[in-house]
């Protein structure tokens, strides 16, 4: 079962204009986590915000938590053509598991 | 990139054979995974380990079977492979359960 959705599933934008996805889930959590994921290669970790936490920047990366509504979204800022790849959100469960979502693929047009 | 490797990088087989995937890490870190992507699937836990012959079965662990000897070294075996396996195949690491996760670069295998 996947806890994390995100949307839209796919993104098509110009370079320097702003990407935000989203990332919904089921569950109550303690962190929820973002990903990003160049073609062909490895996972790298971006951001971990908890859930006591409702907005967390990094770079130009900004990630909001809404408890309430389940709900993350993520903000890349004057987007660059090397921002195109996959990004997925994750969410803990009971235990010792993340659970990623399908990821959205950003295209950042130069 | 955390220190991990995997082994091979791409694998062809065929229907039937036994597999085994290996994931090396320098990072002695406790906890370890093995995930498959897909098209349309994200990522999906196979298994996991949480310390040196400590393991446990994820969403999609049928199929397989995993071993840890050393706290560096986490197999992956397919035991009769089947073309529902064909994936790329991913290990991850980490130091605490449900903390940031860091991944090695991935392996292509192709069952015909």
């Amino acid at each position: 079962s996947q806890q994390g959705e995100e949307d839209p599933q796919a993104l098509s934008i110009q370079e320097g204009e702003n990407a935000t996805m989203n990332c919904s889930y089921k569950t109550s959590i303690n962190n929820l986590q973002w990903y990003r994921q160049n073609s062909g290669r490895g996972l790298v970790h971006l951001i971990l915000i908890r859930s006591n936490e409702r907005e967390k920047h990094s770079g130009r990366l900004r990630v909001t938590l809404d408890t309430s509504k389940k709900s993350s979204s993520l903000l890349i800022t004057a987007s660059r053509a090397a921002d195109t790849a996959s990004y997925f959100c994750a969410t803990d469960e009971n235990g010792n598991k993340l659970v990623f979502g399908a990821g959205t693929i950003l295209r950042v047009k130069s | 990139d955390a220190g991990i490797t995997q082994s091979p990088r791409h694998k062809v087989t065929e229907t039937g054979t036994p597999v085994t995937l290996r994931c090396h890490q320098t990072e002695n870190h406790r906890y370890m995974y093995w995930y498959r992507q897909d098209p349309g699937h994200g990522l999906r836990l196979i298994h996991y380990s949480y310390g040196v012959k400590d393991t446990d079965k994820g969403e999609v662990s049928d199929g397989y079977s995993v071993s840890r000897s050393k706290t560096e070294d986490f197999l992956l075996t397919l035991e009769s492979a089947t073309s529902s396996q064909t994936s790329v195949y991913f290990c991850a690491i980490s130091d605490q359960p449900q903390e940031t996760q860091y991944f090695g670069p991935g392996t292509r295998l192709l069952v015909l």
